[in-house]
């Protein structure tokens, strides 16, 4: 059972560059998370979804865009990165109060 | 929004120590959870809470959900070395339940 799945681990971006963090779960989760963590700020959340084709602002949403096209799977996008979204991704499933989270994506944009 | 205060950020304890954190706000929940966050992972559940005064152990490790609602304790006794690293309050952040606010975190670190 492999839980949350992060891909992938580590990624360095230059600014203006874009590309797409890619979030599985195989625990049959109707929500899905995105969070991002910086150093002294816990977690904040970023972008969520209660249920294949929905999604929704959290907190920090501005650079970054979302899909659930597939129950399984949520995508989290940068479109045009800054060098202010250098931070520890993490993706989360779950139900009620309790999520289960991925290992972590670690970006740092040049 | 809310804002959940840990404290104390960071500690620096010996191997068999007892460990005492809290996590506050100025709202009242109805759940609080505690995550603990090893090195270069994701944060895993340890405890929920559900009901204002209860008690709940997982291990060495033990939770108490605030009387008023607006706080929880966390201890862990006789501390080993992999109980180092960051652990998160958190709690609901509406009535749905769906999305969480958590703590700043408390930063566990054991002397040799």
């Amino acid at each position: 059972n492999a839980g949350v799945t992060q891909t992938p681990k580590f990624r360095v971006l230059k600014t203006g560059q874009s590309m797409t963090l890619l979030c599985a779960q195989d625990m049959n989760h109707e929500y899905m998370y995105w969070y991002r963590q910086d150093p002294g700020m816990g977690l904040r959340l970023i972008h969520y979804s209660v249920g294949e084709g929905t999604t929704a602002k959290g907190e920090v949403p501005d650079g970054y865009n979302v899909s659930r096209l597939k129950k399984q799977n949520f995508l989290l996008g940068l479109e045009s990165a800054a060098p202010s979204q250098t931070s520890v991704y993490f993706c989360a499933s779950g139900y009620g109060n309790i999520q289960y989270f991925g290992a972590g994506t670690r970006l740092s944009v040049l | 929004g809310q804002q959940l205060n840990q404290s104390p950020q960071s500690m620096f304890i010996q191997e068999g120590e007892d460990v005492s954190m809290n996590c506050t706000s100025s709202s009242i929940f109805n759940t609080w959870l505690w995550y603990k966050q090893d090195p270069g992972e994701g944060p895993v559940l340890l405890i929920a809470l559900y009901k204002a005064g209860e008690l709940t152990s997982n291990g060495r490790l033990t939770a108490q959900f605030g009387i008023t609602r607006k706080d929880s304790f966390l201890n862990i006794s006789a501390s080993i070395p992999s109980d180092v690293g960051i652990y998160f309050c958190a709690a609901p952040q509406n009535f749905g339940n769906e999305k969480l606010t958590f703590g700043t975190g408390t930063r566990l670190t054991i002397i040799p």
